[in-house]
């Protein structure tokens, strides 16, 4: 089974502290994504990587940051924390496929839920 | 641009019962569809897809979607629903004009009576 592991469930930070979310993988998948959930509006896309070293953004990045220096790992940053980015925070992965990489599946973890001050 | 509806915010039914969620998308050509399911203090798994071929699409746990391109639905039904299918479920459809990219939809909350 693939495997997204998430490294907290819960966060609870200051206003202006940074905060590093980090999410590994086990599939050796290329495709790594940072979604984050809030009811009522899904899960809308932060940043998202096609390869090592490799980041794009997605539809809201402004505030945060992301690294991929390996494979199966996957950093989401925020640089300052804001009370407006308290939430859940869910990565995925997938495989690669180019050209086809929206029929591809998303394996999700099971998320960390951050509550800034 | 692409983005996907799902009218019922929450919904309740009893088991055994059946069941069926709404999902409209809007997107010019040919959509890839997906149906994922997110159980308490879980992240999302893929309940099925369409991509192409037949309309009806089965799925895990009973499942089953069916493509409706008049109407531009993907709507999620069960026969019957069991107390473990109490969840959020989430329609997403797959993008390609800007960049690949899946777009979700808000989320269904679906609650079920014993």
């Amino acid at each position: 089974d693939v495997k997204v592991t998430q490294s907290s469930r819960y966060l609870v930070k200051r206003t202006g502290e940074k905060v590093f979310l980090e999410c590994v993988q086990d599939m050796d998948h290329e495709n790594m994504f940072w979604y984050r959930q809030d009811p009522g509006l899904g899960l809308r896309l932060i940043y998202f990587s096609y390869d090592v070293k490799m980041k794009e953004k997605g539809d809201i990045p402004e505030g945060y940051s992301v690294s991929r220096e390996k494979k199966e790992r996957f950093s989401l940053i925020l640089e300052s924390a804001s009370t407006n980015q308290t939430s859940m925070y869910l990565c995925a992965s997938s495989l690669s496929q180019q050209g086809a990489r929206v029929r591809e599946t998303q394996y999700f973890g099971p998320g960390t839920r951050l509550l800034v001050l | 641009a692409q983005s996907v509806t799902q009218p019922d915010i929450h919904i309740t039914v009893s088991e055994g019962a059946s069941l069926e969620l709404r999902c409209n998308y809007s997107y010019g050509a040919t959509p890839y569809l997906f149906w994922y399911v997110q159980s308490p203090g879980q992240g999302l798994q893929l309940l099925l897809k369409y991509f192409s071929g037949d309309t009806l699409v089965q799925g895990i746990k009973g499942f089953e979607a069916e493509f409706k391109r008049s109407q531009s639905s993907f709507n999620l039904r069960k026969p019957s629903v069991h107390w473990s299918d109490a969840a959020e479920y989430f329609c997403a459809v797959g993008e390609t004009t800007s960049y690949d990219k899946v777009i979700f939809g808000p989320g269904t909350s679906l609650s079920v009576i014993p």
